[in-house]
């Protein structure tokens, strides 16, 4: 089975903080995705990756970052967190591009006071 | 924007009963998903229809999709109390691999 971590399931913050979420696939997939969830906007998406070293901004990547490194890692910066970016954080990855079914992680719930 | 939107927002309905939730797109597809989030986790993906597919079935799962009418529809059969959870619908929009998520339906089985 594929498994797709993320490092914390709840995470709190501190306004002005720099904020690092990471993610993890074992399946050498080589597609990643980073969301953002919010009550009545469902998931959005903040950037994502087809290779490594490689990221594509998705729709909402203003006050983020990424990093991709190593193919199985994911990381979503959030240079200096505001409440606004309190939120349910999504990562998620598939094979390649010819792929659709995303495998999602279980999420970090972040909340930034 | 190409999200999505599912409809109802929320349903509520009697073990055994059948669920039906709608998603609406925007733009023309490659394909649709249909995912399954239980209270604060991830998405599990469910079922995917092509484009050139009219309905697909998958076990208690019944998908359409009207192209035409840039629609879709889940039918979850003979619920259970563990169908609880909310569902979504995800497009890939002809762009590659960026998805769209709707916004979700949250159904409750009661038992």
């Amino acid at each position: 089975d594929v498994k797709v971590t993320q490092s914390s399931r709840y995470l709190v913050k501190r306004t002005g903080e720099k904020v690092f979420l990471e993610c993890v696939q074992d399946m050498d997939h080589e597609n990643m995705f980073w969301y953002r969830q919010d009550p009545g906007l469902g998931l959005r998406l903040i950037y994502f990756s087809y290779d490594v070293k490689m990221k594509e901004k998705g729709d909402i990547p203003e006050g983020y970052s990424v990093s991709r490194e190593k193919k199985e890692r994911f990381s979503l910066i959030l240079e200096s967190a505001s409440t606004n970016q309190t939120s349910m954080y999504l990562c998620a990855s598939i094979p390649g591009p010819s792929s659709y079914e995303q495998y999602f992680g279980p999420g970090t719930r972040l909340t930034v006071t | 924007s190409q999200q999505g939107e599912e409809d109802p927002q929320a349903l509520s309905i009697q073990e055994g009963e059948n669920a039906t939730m709608n998603c609406s797109y925007k733009t023309s597809i490659n394909n649709l998903q249909w995912y399954r989030q239980n209270s604060g986790r991830g998405l599990v993906h469910l079922i995917l229809i092509r484009s050139n597919e009219r309905e697909k079935h998958s076990g208690r799962l019944r998908v359409t999709l009207d192209t035409s009418k840039k629609s879709s529809s889940l039918l979850i059969t003979a619920s259970r109390a563990a169908d609880t959870a909310s569902y979504f619908c995800a497009t890939d929009a002809n762009t590659g691999n960026q998805f769209y998520f709707g916004t979700g339906t949250s159904l409750t089985v009661i038992p």
